[in-house]
């Protein structure tokens, strides 16, 4: 199965916000399967940001809200500050035989 | 606080078995979670490689399926990985994680990450 699709790069200016989207499908994204965000600084390991397509673990930032609609889900990222400079990758339940598939990542840059 | 740390050799041959460990503290492995690995090559983004639950089911990603396995030991609190037969496209960044994953709830989410051990296949 195919990676989930996200665009390859966005970038923004401190202050503004910006939308990155997660298309899958029915298979995946679509249905009732829930969907989790991640945060990858350079060098680092990812860090959980939005688990079960809105919820936001204890200590991360307001500024991160995650949605979805149909087979898309989508991660705001509001305030844009220089530390969101990172890669951005979407997971989603896949079913019984796929069971977890990431997105190809989004790398972030704020201007 | 939980803390998960990759050990294992940093180069492996070409057609040999990589085998990485991830040490577990500030929680039980058999206290519940999925143990996940999940892998990054160069550049790249992340795939996931399958878990293991403490009763000692396992779950594979179906691309890698005939090459992994995911064991644990509760006593020492922590669970492995070995891949087989690799190659230099095996090259990667690999992560073990804690895994919350949920057939019934259709959920999965990994809540914490250890730094990551690259593993080289070169000859």
């Amino acid at each position: 199965q195919s990676a989930l699709t996200q665009p390859a790069s966005m970038s923004g200016s401190p202050g503004q916000s910006i939308t990155i989207s997660c298309s899958g499908t029915s298979s995946d994204v679509g249905s009732y399967n829930l969907v989790s965000w991640y945060q990858q600084h350079p060098g680092k390991a990812p860090k959980l940001l939005i688990y079960e397509d809105t919820k936001r673990p204890s200590g991360v930032s307001n500024r991160f809200s995650g949605s979805k609609s149909g087979s898309t889900a989508s991660l705001t990222i509001s305030g844009l500050q220089a530390e969101d400079e990172a890669a951005y990758y979407c997971c989603s339940y896949a079913g019984t035989t796929t069971f977890v598939i990431f997105g190809g990542g989004t790398k972030v840059t704020v201007v | 606080q939980v803390q998960l740390q990759e050990s294992g050799p940093g180069l492996v041959k070409p057609s040999e078995t990589l085998s990485l460990t991830c040490a577990v503290s500030g929680f039980s492995i058999n206290s519940g979670y999925y143990w996940g690995w999940i892998r990054q090559p160069p550049g790249k983004g992340l795939e996931w490689i399958g878990n293991i639950y403490r009763s000692g089911s396992t779950y594979y990603n179906p691309s890698l399926e005939s090459r992994v396995s995911i064991s644990l030991d509760t006593s020492k609190n922590h669970f492995s990985l070995t891949l087989n037969s690799v190659t230099a496209a095996d090259t990667a960044v690999y992560y073990c994680a804690r895994h919350l994953m949920d057939h019934y709830y259709h959920r999965t989410s990994f809540d914490y990450w250890g730094q990551g051990s690259l593993v080289t296949v070169s000859s």
